[in-house]
């Protein structure tokens, strides 16, 4: 009965590749959240989705575009990874008229 | 700039005692919310305690409450009776805007002592 649940936990590739880490939530939340969390353990909005619309698009660089698939769903695909990259990456999702966000268990991207 | 401020590293505590972790931020909007969040070191982020700015009292949860004082734009969070596994990174965050997104201090990572 996990609430939200990202897949891979690890991932560890090479600089240049690309590849995708996928988000789902069972609670019936309509809103959906990208967080980066740097070396430093600093956290960043990324993007965010309502009801599979786009309604956050923070400086990120091109190579990151999320896709929402429908509204339990919200996935991150990489292309061309750079070292910097390198971090943890959570997923998160809200109910409509609440603040509350509820996170995943996190990704961490190791590029090489 | 409108940021979130926490300038505790690190802090220590011993297994029993209080302790006050705290928090300053920065906003031009009237109503917004604030949250603790606690990061073990499995990396799972967990909602310690939520307050909404334009509730005076202040929120408690079980052991954990907050001191919150609007004019001040301060949000500290009192751990009370610490146990071992209050050991974490404790991120002060608040939300901006219609979009809710989060902005989040830069931590404080609470030891507890036996």
């Amino acid at each position: 009965d996990t609430a939200v649940s990202q897949t891979p936990k690890y991932l560890v590739t090479q600089m240049g590749n690309d590849k995708s880490i996928k988000c789902e939530q069972n609670l019936g939340h309509d809103t959906m959240y990208w967080y980066k969390q740097d070396s430093k353990k600093f956290l960043k909005i990324m993007f965010s989705y309502n009801n599979k619309e786009l309604i956050i698009n923070e400086t990120v660089p091109n190579r990151f575009s999320p896709k929402s698939p429908d509204k339990a769903h919200l996935n991150l695909h990489i292309n061309s990874l750079e070292l910097g990259d390198s971090a943890v990456y959570f997923c998160a999702s809200s109910p409509a008229g609440h603040n509350e966000q509820f996170f995943g268990p996190g990704t961490r991207l190791t590029v090489l | 700039a409108q940021t979130v401020t926490q300038s505790q590293p690190e802090m220590s505590v011993q297994e029993a005692e209080t302790v006050t972790l705290s928090c300053t931020y920065d906003t031009s909007e009237s109503n917004y919310y604030l949250f603790w969040y606690k990061q073990p070191p499995s990396r799972q982020m967990i909602l310690v305690i939520r307050q909404e700015a334009y509730k005076q009292q202040n929120a408690t949860e079980n052991r954990f409450s907050v001191n919150f004082q609007k004019a001040a734009k301060s949000f500290s969070l009192k751990i009370s009776d610490s146990q071992l596994g209050d050991t974490a990174m404790y991120f002060c965050a608040r939300s901006r805007g219609a979009t809710n997104k989060l902005i989040f201090g830069t931590g404080t990572l609470l030891a507890v002592q036996p």
